[in-house]
């Protein structure tokens, strides 16, 4: 089955810890994104990447970090310096970031939980 | 910047209505608009994505109309079902080139057998 997956489902983290957050898909997309949802709130652009070995800053970029060192994943690191992690966090990817008809698909998610 | 919004926030409808899910944005410069369905604790399924030069995108019971020049789509669902009880989101993409997505924050749906 192609897909996007993302693991863990749940993760608790203390404070002061950093943590990764795995997202891997076999669709063979060139592209890739990380969101933020926090109740009542649209999904807010974390980090994207277009490529292997490239990426760039969404809207909320600070506290967090990726890398991109194979194309079918895209690891999010939360840092000890994100204040408030609390939230649900989507990996999705696309074919592309240029055609007129991109169309994002995404994982099911993972809910971080500060202690 | 882009403003997505979707109002209402919640809706409940009895089985068989039809439901009418509205989208408004401010940018009319957008590459297409797509709107998703997302179940409580999962992720987000794509239902239809509407090109910028579509004015609608079809789909089973689902239509999608895209209006640029007033900044508005509506989700259509026919005869609605106990199972299309969800959060309906939508997000257009800019014209950037790298396709960056702003999300509206979602019209919670609930329909009654």
């Amino acid at each position: 089955d192609g897909g996007i997956t993302q693991s863990p489902k749940y993760l608790f983290r203390k404070e002061g810890q950093n943590v990764t957050l795995s997202c891997e898909q076999n669709l063979n997309h060139d592209a890739m994104y990380w969101y933020r949802q926090d109740p009542g709130q649209g999904l807010r652009l974390i980090y994207y990447s277009q490529i292997v070995n490239d990426f760039q800053k969404g809207d909320i970029a600070e506290g967090y970090s990726v890398s991109r060192e194979k194309k079918e994943s895209f690891p999010l690191t939360v840092t000890s310096a994100q204040k408030n992690p609390t939230a649900f966090y989507l990996c999705a990817s696309s074919m592309g970031p240029r055609g007129r008809d991109n169309e994002q698909f995404f994982g099911p998610g993972t809910r971080l939980t500060v202690l | 910047k882009q403003e997505v919004t979707q109002i209402p926030a919640a809706l409940s409808v009895p089985e068989g209505e039809n439901l009418v899910l509205n989208c408004s944005f401010t940018d009319s410069a957008i590459y297409n608009l797509q709107w998703f369905r997302q179940d409580p604790g999962k992720g987000l399924t794509s239902l239809l994505l509407i090109q910028s030069s579509q004015r609608e995108q079809t789909s089973g019971r689902l239509n999608a109309s895209l209006d640029k020049s007033s900044g508005r789509s509506t989700l259509y669902i026919a005869a609605s079902q106990p199972g299309d009880s969800a959060t309906y989101l939508c997000a257009s993409r800019g014209a950037d080139s790298w396709g960056k997505l702003q999300f509206g924050a979602g019209t919670q749906v609930v329909v009654t057998p």
